[in-house]
């Protein structure tokens, strides 16, 4: 299964647009890409989800080139709510086995 | 509606015995994951059932094991408890079809600590 790389911190500051990018290489053919937000001591909750080309739905997009290889969440115009941990993942869709990998840690400043 | 719910919310568990957490879906799912996130690190996957059938294992050890039942609810055991299995165990359900796993729903987890 495909393994994910993202980095493990960012900061931002209240109003403007994160990007956070995440790789994954080996991603198979049928492995969708879902991004989940995590505040302490709860569950992690669903972002977005897409398989190629470009997602968006009220919160976030999600742009994934061609190769799939890589992916990026857009958070437009972050508050200080946001700060959490995103993490990156892929997941098949024969299994329901998600891989989540260590998360990136959004800091929003005001 | 309500969302994926877990009891208990926490636990404390010695060295050596035996625990059973507890998975209720949302209505309509049919699918139940399990993981276990150490603090600090991301979810591991543990289980994943679907209509009852075990579709996915995680690397956990054996002491580990789970089980779905008729009306979608699950259950994660784990044996002979180590220092090691203290974590945040979460719960997640989804709507699959002809699993076809969609999106997963979180539970707010079951704190376990083992002294």
């Amino acid at each position: 299964l495909a393994k994910t790389t993202q980095p493990i911190s960012m900061d931002s500051y209240e109003g403007q647009e994160v990007n956070i990018t995440c790789s994954h290489n080996n991603i198979a053919t049928n492995d969708y890409i879902t991004w989940y937000q995590q505040f302490p001591s709860q569950g992690p909750r669903f972002i977005i989800q897409g398989y190629k080309t470009k997602v968006t739905n009220e919160v976030a997009s999600l742009f994934i080139p061609a190769d799939r290889k890589s992916s990026t969440l857009s958070l437009p115009r972050v508050s200080l709510s946001d700060t959490a941990v995103y993490y990156c993942l892929v997941g098949s869709s024969n299994t329901g086995k998600l891989i989540f990998g260590q998360g990136t840690t959004l800091q929003v400043k005001p | 509606d309500a969302g994926v719910t877990q009891s208990p919310t926490h636990l404390i568990k010695t060295r050596g015995q035996q625990v059973t957490l507890r998975c209720s879906p949302i209505s309509g799912h049919k699918s139940v994951s399990w993981y276990q996130q150490v603090l600090g690190q991301g979810p591991q996957f543990i289980f994943q059932y679907y209509e009852k059938e075990e579709r996915g294992r995680g690397n956990f050890p054996d002491r580990f094991s789970a089980r779905q039942f008729p009306n979608y609810s699950s259950e994660l055991n784990v044996n002979a408890l180590l220092l090691g299995d203290s974590a945040l165990y979460l719960c997640a359900s989804s709507l699959a079809i002809s699993g076809i796993t969609y999106e997963q729903y979180f539970g707010p987890g079951t704190r376990l600590t083992v002294t």
